[in-house]
C-alpha cells in the first residue's frame, strides 16, 4: 500500500522554528514532485511549497517566502519544511502531497503557533 | 495570482438527487502544452483532501462514476449525478497550471 506520513507538528512559540518531515511508504519519493499545503482551522486549503524531483526548482507561496525552506532527501524517502520566524497565522494541519497535481496525500501534521 | 472562484459555497442536496458546483478562474487554465490543468478534491469531515478528478475530466481511479467534470479555459463544473450519504465534505477546485497553485473556497455538500 502506497501511502505518505507527516510528522514533527507541535505547539511552538511565535518566532519560534520547526522542521515537519513526510515520509513515503510503499513507492519511491524520487519518482515525484512534491508538495506542502496546509489548512487553517476551519479554513480552506493553501498551497504553500513545491519541490521537483532533483530539487532544482523550488516555489513558494508569498506567505511563507523568506521564512519556509522546502528539501528532500530522495535516499531516505522523505521531503522536509524547515519553518522559522513563525506567527500565530501559520497555525494550521501540514500536508505533503505527491504530483504537481496533488494526486496523493499524507494525514496531515499539526503545527500550533502560541504564546 | 490567478483567483479561483467556487460557487455556490454552500450546497444541500436531496440525497439521490444531482449537485453541481462551478469553478470560474482569473486566468485561462491552458497550458502552453495544450493540457488544462484543473482539478477537483473531496474533503470529508476529519480526513485529508483526496483528488478526485484532474485535468479537467480525468476520474481517479476508484472514484465513483457518479462523478464527473467538465470545462475549458475560465470555467469549469464538478457534477455528481447522484449524491449518497458518504459524499457530504467540502469540495475543492485546484489550478496547477500557473504559479502559484492555487485553490477554490470550498463549497460544502450537505444533505438536505
Amino acid at each position: 500500500e502506497e501511502y505518505l506520513t507527516e510528522s514533527g507538528g507541535a505547539l511552538v512559540q511565535p518566532g519560534g522554528s520547526l522542521r515537519l518531515s513526510c515520509g513515503a511508504s510503499g513507492f519511491p519519493l524520487d519518482i515525484y514532485n512534491m508538495n506542502w499545503v496546509r489548512q487553517a482551522p476551519g479554513k480552506g486549503l493553501e498551497w504553500i511549497s513545491y519541490i521537483s524531483i532533483t530539487s532544482n526548482i523550488i516555489y513558494y507561496a508569498d506567505s511563507v517566502k523568506g521564512r519556509f525552506t522546502i528539501s528532500r532527501d530522495n535516499a531516505e524517502n522523505s521531503v522536509f519544511l524547515q519553518m522559522n520566524s513563525l506567527r500565530d497565522d501559520d497555525t494550521a494541519v501540514y500536508y505533503c502531497a505527491r504530483e504537481g497535481s496533488l494526486g496523493m496525500w499524507g494525514q496531515g501534521t499539526l503545527v500550533t503557533v502560541s504564546s | 495570482d490567478v483567483v479561483m472562484t467556487q460557487s455556490p459555497l454552500s450546497l444541500p442536496v436531496t440525497l439521490g438527487q444531482p449537485a453541481s458546483i462551478s469553478c470560474r478562474s482569473t486566468q485561462s487554465l491552458v497550458y502552453s502544452d495544450g493540457n488544462t490543468y484543473l482539478n477537483w478534491f473531496q474533503q470529508r469531515p476529519g480526513q485529508s483532501p483526496r483528488r478526485l478528478i484532474y485535468q479537467v475530466s480525468n476520474r481517479d481511479s476508484e472514484v465513483p462514476d457518479r462523478f464527473s467534470g467538465s470545462g475549458s479555459g475560465t470555467d469549469f463544473t464538478l457534477r455528481i449525478s447522484r449524491v449518497e450519504a458518504e459524499d457530504v465534505g467540502v469540495y475543492y477546485c485546484m489550478q496547477d497550471t500557473h504559479w502559484p497553485r492555487t485553490f477554490g473556497q470550498g463549497t460544502k455538500l450537505e444533505i438536505k
